[in-house]
């Protein structure tokens, strides 16, 4: 079973569409949950990190965790093309999913 | 501010030549430090990482090692490249005290023939 698991799309919305993604973690014990943006070619950037259940806003970018269901997700409000990326979900700094490949139409 | 400097970018090496990759941080001290490689359609797998010159912990059994011989300075070496070691190699530093945001150099690309 691997660590983190996301779907690796590709996801496609339209531009000032929300963008959902979705990530699960098999360790229940995990405390402290990262969520990257990486371009093609280019190295990963953080976006978010989240280490409380429920909700955290930044911007156009909210990242919600649930501990209970082992699941941490990310929204991007009114999406743009820029958005467009390999989302990368992390616990701590020893587990990364295969990443969301996210495509922002205009 | 702290800069990450990873080289050499890019390299074409036959299978069984060695290796060699450099990783330096500037502007912060007693970083922790991280080795990644993300193959293609793959996530990051984590290498190597150290807390401190010289202690190097493996995630991953295999052909490469890590060495750690300055406080900012983390070098991943191989002695004989296999085609499977092929990918987008990344540094990367978190400092020993913080959110445990990993800070990314700009990789480097290693193509094995």
């Amino acid at each position: 079973q691997k660590e983190v698991e996301q779907n690796s799309g590709p996801l496609s919305v339209p531009e000032g569409a929300i963008a959902s993604l979705n990530c699960t973690y098999s360790d229940r014990g995990s405390q402290s949950f990262f969520w990257y943006r990486q371009y093609s070619g280019k190295s990963p950037e953080l976006i978010m990190f989240i280490y409380s259940n429920g909700d955290k806003e930044d911007g156009r970018f909210t990242a919600q965790l649930n501990k209970a269901s082992q699941y941490v997700s990310l929204l991007i409000r009114d999406s743009q093309p820029s958005d467009s990326a390999t989302y990368l979900c992390a616990v701590l700094q020893f587990y990364f999913g295969t990443g969301t490949s996210l495509t922002v139409i205009p | 501010s702290q800069t990450i400097h990873q080289w050499p970018a890019t390299l074409v090496q036959p299978v069984g030549s060695p290796l060699s990759l450099e990783c330096t941080v500037e502007g912060t001290s007693n970083p922790n430090l991280y080795w990644y490689r993300q193959a293609a359609g793959r996530g990051l797998q984590l290498l190597f990482y150290s807390v401190g010159i010289g202690q190097i912990s493996s995630e991953v059994p295999q052909n490469l090692s890590a060495s750690r011989p300055q406080d900012r300075q983390f070098i991943l070496s191989s002695k004989k490249l296999l085609l499977s070691d092929s990918g987008f190699y990344l540094c990367a530093w978190t400092g020993a005290l913080g959110t445990g945001e990993l800070f990314f150099g700009e990789g480097s690309r290693l193509t094995v023939l």
